[in-house]
Parts: C-alpha cells; sequence; structure tokens
C-alpha cells in the first residue's frame, strides 16, 4: 500500500514567491492533518480536516497560509507571499479515525525561503 | 496544550535503560508516542488509551497515568536503532487532534 505522499520533497523559493506543497492521503483515511517542524517549535499543527472540511487552523499562523481539501485524496498548503521565517520541514498526515487514529506521516516538504 | 517533555536529549551506550517522560497541564484522552529518525518522517510507536494502562512493543514500552496526566516512555537494553527523536503527542478527546511535544533526542552509542 502507498503511503502519505507529498511534493515536492525539496522547495528553494525566493521571498515573496507563492509555495504549495501537494499531499494526497492514503485512500480510506478520513482525517488529514498538517503539520510544520522546525528547531525551534517542534512539530506545530497548522489545520487538520475530518472527512474534507476544515475543522481547526488556529495553527495556521497568519493570513498568507491557505489550505484545501477539494477531496478524499488530495490535499494543498500555499504560502502566499512566502517569507524567510516560514522555512521549515512540513509534514502531513492522514488518520481514520474508525481505528487506533494512528497518525501516517509522508516524508516532508523541506522549504527554504531565502 | 503543548505536552512537556523530559529529558530534552539523552546519551546512552547499548544495553544502558532510558526513561522519557511527557506530561500535560490537561486532562488527556490518549498519549501517542512516535519516533522521528534524521531525516525521515515521525513513526507511530504506540497509543494509550486507559489510565494506568501500559503497552509493550519489543523492549520498548509505555505506562499512562490519568490522574497525573503524564506518561512514559521505556526503553531497556537500548540498541544501536533506537538512536532518533521521540515525541509524545496528547489528545484531550477523542474528536481533537494531536498536539506533540518538542520531542527527546536519544543518542545511543556503541
Amino acid at each position: 500500500d502507498a503511503g502519505v505522499i507529498q511534493s515536492p520533497r525539496h522547495e528553494v523559493t525566493e521571498m515573496g514567491q507563492e509555495v504549495t506543497l501537494r499531499c494526497k492521503p492514503i485512500s480510506g483515511h478520513n482525517s488529514l492533518f498538517w503539520y510544520r517542524q522546525t528547531m525551534m517549535r517542534g512539530l506545530e499543527l497548522l489545520i487538520y480536516f475530518n472527512n474534507n472540511v476544515p475543522i481547526d487552523d488556529s495553527g495556521m499562523p497568519e493570513d498568507r497560509f491557505s489550505a484545501k481539501m477539494p477531496n478524499a485524496s488530495f490535499s494543498t498548503l500555499k504560502i502566499q507571499p512566502s517569507e524567510p521565517r516560514d522555512s521549515a520541514v512540513y509534514f502531513c498526515a492522514s488518520s481514520s479515525r474508525t481505528r487506533s487514529g494512528e497518525l501516517f506521516f509522508g516524508e516532508g516538504s523541506r522549504l527554504t525561503v531565502l | 496544550q503543548q505536552p512537556v517533555q523530559s529529558p530534552q536529549a539523552v546519551i546512552l551506550r547499548e544495553g544502558e535503560d532510558a526513561v522519557i517522560n511527557c506530561s500535560s497541564s490537561k486532562a488527556l484522552y490518549s498519549v501517542h508516542w512516535y519516533r522521528q529518525k534524521h531525516g525521515e518522517a515521525p513513526v507511530f510507536l504506540m497509543i494509550l488509551l486507559k489510565g494506568g494502562e501500559q503497552k509493550g512493543h519489543d523492549k520498548i514500552s509505555a505506562s499512562f497515568n490519568e490522574k497525573k496526566q503524564q506518561s512514559s516512555l521505556y526503553l531497556t537494553a537500548s540498541q544501536l536503532s533506537y538512536s532518533g527523536t521521540y515525541f509524545c503527542g496528547t489528545e484531550i478527546s477523542g474528536n481533537t487532534p494531536l498536539v506533540f511535544g518538542k520531542g527527546t533526542r536519544l543518542s545511543v552509542i556503541a
């Protein structure tokens, strides 16, 4: 079975540019989470979806960040405009609430904003 | 709401034991433990749902004290493969997302 698939794995961009990160959750999972990992803050929850509906986006740092889940097999996290402090590893994870609630993480997208 | 983990880092020799603690200021529904190796994604180790519950995974086990709002991860007879950063994640209800601690970096040396 394919796990959670994220793209791109690495992104280097200049300040002010738009960044779009993509995630394909595990088929059949009904919850999807976006986390950001930095040395200072650890793993921070940005937003999560249940059945494609955003439930809690209180972790989204600013209006520059937005996330969508147009269907059960695809989600995007967009940063516009990007800033150097957005540099981090962004993880997408999915889970099935009908089971143990275990999170399955993607490999992450490492973002560097110059 | 972020749980507090201790210690922040620990270095062990192969065969030694370690305990990693995770405490919360809020009543907990569950505690999850994950391990992340350098440059990789976090990987699930175990979940504890009931007060006083203990679980084991090979030589890695954990306990959850619901009253004290804390959990401990026990690594016995550590192996080189145990090296990584261990995260606890806590839920305050069955419908809330996991909030992770800042992690404990474990290094096992020969």
